[in-house]
């Protein structure tokens, strides 16, 4: 089974601090993803990541960063968290080298910024 | 450009009916691939069904089946005789078929069965 696993579950943090997200995969898989999650507006694209060193901007980058330096392990990156950023981040994973794979989520980590 | 619908927002129904969630496409790619992805309490986003847009067969796997219409661009879901375990957020999706596409999400069906 293919497992997606984030670093928390939930997290509080406050207004201007550095907050790091983690995700680990451990089904090698070359893609990941991060997405937000907020009512309404349903699941957004952060960042995305094709393999080890790449990313790609999603559809709402602003604000935030990523980090793949090994296959299994993509990290976003909030550089100054803000409250607007309070939201359930997803992280995702999906084989490589086709449209037609589905992709995989972790357990989603609800942030709080206060 | 791609979108996916989802017009039902919320639906109730009492345990044991049967209840539909539409999904609704638009593409202009000739290949393309459609998913239904279930969200329960817990939130992880758990795969469900991929269908490609070669392949118009209905799917059914237990009390769930699919109704894929590529002359309606249509892919609904149907949950037969429902429980209570099946209350969820319900995302149908859209991939074209350049391997760098992008997955796009419709805004997700809240459904709720009744005890």
């Amino acid at each position: 089974d293919v497992k997606v696993t984030q670093s928390s579950r939930y997290l509080v943090k406050r207004t201007g601090e550095k907050v790091f997200l983690e995700c680990v995969q451990d089904m090698d898989h070359e893609n990941m993803f991060w997405y937000r999650q907020d009512p309404g507006l349903g699941l957004r694209l952060i960042y995305f990541s094709y393999d080890v060193k790449m990313k790609e901007k999603g559809d709402i980058p602003e604000g935030y960063s990523v980090s793949r330096e090994k296959k299994e392990r993509f990290s976003l990156i909030l550089e100054s968290a803000s409250t607007n950023q309070t939201s359930m981040y997803l992280c995702a994973s999906k084989k490589g080298g086709g449209a037609s794979y589905e992709q995989y989520f972790g357990p989603g980590t609800r942030l709080t910024v206060t | 450009a791609q979108k996916v619908t989802q017009a039902q927002t919320e639906i109730s129904v009492v345990e044991k009916e049967d209840v539909t969630l539409d999904c609704v496409y638009e593409t202009r790619d000739t290949t393309y691939y459609l998913f239904w992805y279930k969200q329960p309490p817990s939130g992880e986003l758990v795969f469900l069904i991929r269908r490609n847009s070669f392949d118009e067969q209905n799917e059914i796997s237990g009390r769930y089946s699919w109704n894929f219409q590529k002359s309606t661009s249509s892919f609904n879901f149907t949950i037969t005789a429902s429980q209570v375990v099946d209350s969820a957020v319900y995302f149908c999706a859209l991939r074209g078929g350049n391997r760098d596409d992008k997955i796009i999400f419709g805004k997700g069906t809240r459904l709720h069965i009744l005890p």
